[in-house]
C-alpha cells in the first residue's frame, strides 16, 4: 500500500479549475512532486518543490501544500490535460525511500 | 536535448536474471542522481532504486532489496539495473529517470523497457 493517498478519479469541465490532492505524513516535512502520464507515454514532471514548473509546462499548473496534504491545481483545464497524475515524495520511515501516490485519473468533460 | 534510452527488457522465467541499461545523452551524466521506476501493467508508478552521482550511495525499495543492484558507468554515460531472482510481480515497464537535485524529483524519463516474468 502507498504511503501517499490520492483520489482514484477526478473530473472537471473544460475551462474550469480542478484540484488534485495527495495526502501523507511525509508531506509535513517534504515537498511533493507531480507527474502527468498520458496513455502509452512516460511520465512528465509538471510541478516540484514549493511550486516550481519545469520549462515547457503551462502556467495553468500550480502546486501548494498544507499540513499533510499537497495539491496540484489546474486553472482552466484543457482537453489535453486529461491524463493520470501521480504525486511523489520521500517516505516517512527515515529510510530515504521514494514513494508514489496511487495516481488520479483526470477526466476533462 | 536530454535523452534517456532504456534497453535490455524481455521475457524471462521466474528465478531468472536480466540486466537493464539506460543510455544517457544531452547532459553531464556524472552530475546527477539517477533512478529506476517501474509500472506494472495497468497499475501505478513504483520507485525501485536510485544511485548518487558518484555511485557512493544507493537505495532500494523493500520489494527488490537483495535481488536488484543499481550501478552506473559515468565514463559511458550509462545506468544499469541487474535483476536477479525475478518474480512474476516484477513484470512491469521499467523507466530510468534523472534526478533534479534530489532523488525524489525525476525531471526526465526514458520511454521504458518492458520486463515480463513468466514461465
Amino acid at each position: 500500500s502507498s504511503e501517499l493517498t490520492q483520489d482514484p478519479a477526478v473530473s472537471v469541465a473544460l475551462g474550469q479549475t480542478v484540484r488534485i490532492t495527495c495526502q501523507g505524513d511525509s508531506l509535513r516535512s517534504y515537498y511533493a512532486s507531480w507527474y502527468q502520464q498520458k496513455p502509452g507515454q512516460a511520465p512528465v514532471l509538471v510541478i516540484y518543490g514549493k511550486n516550481n514548473r519545469p520549462s515547457g509546462i503551462p502556467d495553468r499548473f500550480s502546486g501548494s501544500s498544507s499540513g499533510n496534504t499537497a495539491s496540484l491545481t489546474i486553472t482552466g483545464a484543457q482537453a489535453e490535460d486529461e491524463a493520470d497524475y501521480y504525486c511523489n515524495s520521500r517516505d516517512s520511515s527515515g529510510n530515504h525511500h521514494v514513494v508514489f501516490g496511487g495516481g488520479t485519473k483526470l477526466t476533462v468533460l | 536535448q536530454v535523452q534517456l534510452v532504456e534497453s535490455g527488457g524481455g521475457l524471462v522465467k521466474p528465478g531468472g536474471s536480466l540486466r537493464l541499461s539506460c543510455a544517457a545523452s544531452g547532459f553531464t551524466f556524472s552530475d546527477y542522481y539517477m533512478s529506476w521506476i517501474r509500472q506494472a501493467p495497468g497499475k501505478g508508478l513504483e520507485w525501485v532504486s536510485y544511485i548518487s552521482s558518484s555511485s557512493s550511495y544507493t537505495n532500494y525499495a523493500d520489494s527488490v532489496k537483495g535481488r536488484f543492484t543499481i550501478s552506473r558507468d559515468n565514463a559511458k554515460n550509462s545506468l544499469y539495473l541487474q535483476m536477479n531472482s525475478l518474480r512474476a510481480e516484477d513484470t512491469a515497464v521499467y523507466y530510468c529517470a534523472r534526478g533534479n537535485g534530489v532523488a525524489t524529483v525525476s525531471d526526465y524519463w526514458g520511454q521504458g523497457t518492458l520486463v515480463t516474468v513468466s514461465s
